[in-house]
């Protein structure tokens, strides 16, 4: 079974451009979540999609935006992007909704570096 | 917010040598999740813990929740370089917004031969 790919591996934008990320979970999967990880902070959690509609949302600014496709695949944007953006994003994959009984599995991240 | 708070943040061994980690909460978590993580990869599970009290074992690592689900702890024997990582806590919790994991910050682990 393929496991969670994510593109591009690494992106280099300029302070006020737009990105976009792509997630591609595990074969039946119905979950998506996003995470940034940054040196300082962490994992941090972004949002979560099932079945195309955002279950979960956590502490982040609007620029930060995503959707999930018939398919399950996602896709995460960032806007108007800042130095801070630039971090690690993950995104994870589960059956029904990372829970004890249905874990979450990672893909490898996009790298972002925002100059 | 349901903080988890990881030590130590950076550990240095040797090869053969024993270490715990712990991770730690005022807030009760339904269940808590051990990942490691190497450069340049996601996360990977390697446990997770439901009961308060409850102790699994993989291999050389032993894992332990707390018995008020506050806290835990992630004890290796005799650690190998294949050891070396990062080592991120990870409670579930329920909110108004559903089921959430709030990750600690990690604990470095470098295990040099």
């Amino acid at each position: 079974k393929a496991g969670v790919t994510q593109t591009p591996r690494y992106l280099i934008k300029t302070r006020g451009q737009q990105v976009t990320l792509s997630c591609s979970p595990i074969s039946g999967h119905r979950s998506v979540s996003w995470y940034q990880q940054t040196p300082g902070q962490g994992l941090q959690f972004l949002f979560e999609y099932f079945s195309e509609t955002q279950r979960n949302k956590g502490n982040f600014p609007g620029r930060f935006s995503g959707r999930q496709f018939s398919n399950s695949r996602s896709e995460m944007n960032v806007s108007t992007l800042e130095l801070g953006d630039s971090a690690l994003y993950l995104c994870a994959s589960s059956s029904t909704g990372g829970s004890y009984n249905s874990p979450l599995h990672f893909g490898n991240g996009t790298r972002l570096t925002v100059t | 917010t349901q903080l988890l708070k990881q030590s130590p943040q950076f550990l240095s061994i040797q090869e053969g040598e024993n270490l715990t980690v712990y991770c730690n909460s005022s807030s009760v978590f339904s269940s808590l999740q051990w990942y490691r993580q190497e450069p340049g990869e996601g996360p990977v599970l390697l446990v997770t813990v439901v009961t308060g009290g409850e102790v699994k074992k993989l291999k050389r690592l032993t894992f332990q929740f707390g018995d008020a689900r506050k806290d835990s702890s992630l004890h290796i024997t005799a650690a190998q370089p294949g050891d070396t990582g990062l080592y991120l806590c990870a409670g579930a919790f329920y909110s108004n917004s559903g089921y959430a994991l709030n990750f600690g910050k990690g604990t470095s682990l470098l295990v040099t031969p």
